[in-house]
């Protein structure tokens, strides 16, 4: 199984900030990463993926992937207490695909 | 757009008897489903990998004869609960991949089983 590692948090930001989460990884096989959000009490969403190295922006959502050092991050600029929730990180496809999520990170956005 | 489906949302049910619950690919044909069980504040468990017209590869530590899985077409897997006790209450979550996770994966909404 791929090994992720994410600072489970909570990480608390204010309003207005900019929110940085961080995922790193243990398997070199993997081509791409996802984002997944998750509400308390509700299931996972996919939110952004990333497919090569460097920055993927979309929106107020920036994912970026730096293969050689096996880290990929979210950076959620401006963030709202809406973005308050669970964010996961997971690789995606390389052999046989088995999605399996560590705990993420917990985002509180505080007005 | 492609979305997952799972039915129903929430299920009670008496210590003993048995719970079906259905999980739908809705506008896409998905190669592969998976379950997840996830506890309060707990991290998603993967239970088991389903692939159409194939039996389902459990986790470690997932009774198969308790939880049983039939992925009966390319848009439809169900997960049954049998002989549900207490300790089985939890936030049941199918997902569902099109193209072998090269694009993520998408999730039903979960289902919460509560067993009285």
């Amino acid at each position: 199984q791929k090994e992720v590692e994410q600072n489970s948090g909570p990480l608390s930001v204010p309003e207005g900030a900019i929110a940085s989460l961080n995922c790193t990884y243990s398997d070199r096989v993997s081509q791409s990463f996802f984002w997944y959000r998750q509400y308390s009490g509700k299931s996972p969403e996919l939110i952004m993926s990333i497919y090569s190295n460097g920055d993927k922006e979309d929106g107020r959502f920036t994912a970026q992937l730096n293969k050689a050092s096996q880290y990929v991050s979210l950076l959620i600029r401006d963030s709202q207490p809406s973005d308050s929730a669970t964010y996961l990180c997971a690789p995606g496809a390389g052999g046989s695909y088995i999605p399996t999520f560590g705990r993420g990170t917990s985002l509180i956005v505080h007005p | 757009g492609a979305v997952v489906s799972q039915h129903p949302s929430w299920v009670i049910c008496k210590s003993g008897t048995s719970v079906k619950i259905e999980c739908r690919s809705l506008d896409f044909q998905a190669t592969t489903m998976f379950w997840y069980r996830q506890f309060p504040k707990q991290s998603l468990m993967l239970m088991a990998t389903s692939n159409e017209g194939s039996k389902a590869t459990y986790e470690q530590g997932v009774e198969k004869d308790k939880f049983l899985i039939n992925h009966a077409s390319l848009t439809l897997s169900t997960l049954t609960v049998t002989s549900a006790h207490p300790e089985d209450s939890s936030f049941y979550i199918c997902s569902a991949s099109r193209d072998r996770g090269t694009s993520g994966i998408l999730f039903g909404p979960g289902t919460r089983l509560t067993v009285t």
